[in-house]
């Protein structure tokens, strides 16, 4: 079975910094792009960015680039995404989850993010 | 970028009747490789979204067959022939045509 676990989230002061995880199991993560969306409290869905499976190339929205970073662990079973100079608009749930070729596939639960002073 | 819009963005039907909720793109979604990267997803309450239709019309895994996707180019649409129950929450359709990624605004669907 197919399970993403976000984990990280919390409650940060604007222009802070935090790091989210994604542990995944019951597939090779080697073989897949990844991605994190994001969903502020009560809105749509955002697109944050992703991560290529084999170039590690990554891609980012114009919201995030520039102050947020994806990686991964393949020998971990992780992805990750380093948040930094938060800000109010970044509140959200973060969603990591697999790519594959048209389709956004399989979800984590997602982990809370709250940026507030 | 690439806007996604959809209409309507409330939708109250009734159980066993049919729904649609319609999907455009500011731009075609033909991607250089002939591919059309158009797909849907449904959210309920307080749950991560799952993926219910790909590249236009191809059912994922476990999709019941009561959901079907069209469209072409610029023009998608999203049915449900017989609405049940547990089809209540948000649609969103999502274009991975081109960087960066988007989705649609989303379309609540509620029982009458």
């Amino acid at each position: 079975e197919v399970q993403l676990v976000e984990s990280g989230g919390g409650l940060v002061q604007p222009g802070g910094s935090l790091r989210l995880s994604c542990t995944v199991s019951g597939f090779n993560l080697r073989s897949h792009w990844m991605n994190w969306v994001r969903q502020a409290p009560g809105k749509g869905l955002e697109w944050v960015g992703n991560i290529e499976h084999d170039t590690n190339e990554k891609q980012y929205a114009d919201s995030v680039r520039g102050r947020f970073t994806i990686s991964r662990d393949n020998a971990k079973n992780s992805v990750f995404l380093q948040m930094d100079s938060l800000r109010a608009e970044d509140t959200a749930v973060y969603y990591c989850a697999t790519v594959v070729p048209g389709a956004v596939d399989s979800w984590g639960q997602g982990t809370l993010v709250t940026v507030s002073s | 970028d690439i806007v996604m819009t959809q209409t309507p963005l409330s939708s109250p039907v009734t159980l066993g009747q049919p729904a649609s909720i319609s999907c455009r793109s500011s731009q075609s979604l033909v991607h250089s490789n002939g591919n059309t990267y158009l797909s849907w997803l449904h959210q309920r309450p307080g749950q991560p979204p799952r993926l219910l239709i790909y590249k236009i019309s191809d059912r994922f895994s476990g999709v019941p067959d009561r959901f079907s996707g069209s469209g072409a180019g610029t023009d998608f649409t999203l049915k449900i022939s017989r609405v049940e129950a547990e089809d209540v929450g948000v649609y969103y359709c999502m274009q991975m045509t081109e960087f960066p990624w988007t989705f649609g605004p989303g379309t609540k669907v509620e029982i009458k």
